[in-house]
């Protein structure tokens, strides 16, 4: 079946920091990717999405890129500040039957941006 | 504000008691969820409703048991839970039941956090 694998948390990054979180999948056809976010008490948030291939998705400067060579979605963020901590979640929607798409996520990422 | 609203957002019960956890969604969407979140486990996707009918039960223990009155209200029922039934439950709509689609995605409310004990 289809999963998502996302690095190992938690990330303790400084303010100004440049920001990675590796998010890597497996699924059969063409999946749309997605990331997702939670802040403390609070539930998830669409952060960026990309349909195909090549896509960026990109919001409240972070970007991901779509690869489907290496099928990954890594998110990144140039320059991360403290409002950024929260926990970050990885996400794959693939078609199943009769129009009904089934979405997977990765277990989370947790960050910590300190001052 | 979300647009999708959780109460309790906190909740203590015993293994005995029955309570329930009510979500409603002002957003006009058609289709909602429960999902569970653990500790150190991906989000588990437990019921679906599409115009207030199930469309979706990923092997859900008995003692879960929802209710979705109308397309904006979905409550979910509690009884006799177990300990390892300590999560945040999750509640998200969708404009259309395919919740994963990149143009209807999810909307979550802020979750109701229970314990049980």
């Amino acid at each position: 079946g289809d999963s998502v694998t996302q690095m190992e948390g938690p990330v303790t990054l400084s303010e100004e920091a440049f920001l990675t979180i590796n998010c890597t999948y497996t699924a059969t056809g063409y999946p749309s990717l997605f990331w997702y976010v939670q802040y403390p008490g609070e539930g998830l948030q669409l952060l960026l999405k990309a349909t195909k291939a090549d896509d960026k998705g990109s919001n409240k400067g972070f970007e991901a890129t779509y690869r489907k060579e290496t099928t990954s979605f890594h998110l990144e963020k140039g320059s991360v500040q403290v409002s950024d901590s929260a926990v970050y979640f990885c996400a794959l929607s693939a078609p199943g039957g009769a129009g009904s798409y089934q979405l997977t996520f990765g277990k989370g990422t947790k960050l910590s941006v300190i001052p | 504000e979300t647009g999708v609203t959780q109460t309790p957002r906190h909740l203590v019960m015993g293994m005995t008691n029955k309570k329930s956890l009510k979500c409603e969604q002002h957003l006009g969407h058609n289709a909602m969820y429960w999902y569970k979140q653990s500790a150190k486990k991906p989000l588990e996707l437990m019921f679906v409703y599409n115009f207030k009918e199930q469309t979706e039960n990923n092997s859900v223990p008995s003692r879960f048991s929802p209710e979705c009155p109308n397309s904006s209200h979905l409550f979910l029922h509690l009884h006799t839970l177990q300990p390892e039934d300590s999560a945040l439950y999750l509640c998200a709509s969708s404009l259309r039941a395919a919740g994963g689609a990149p143009n209807s995605p999810l909307h979550f409310g802020n979750g109701t956090r229970l314990t049980v004990t």
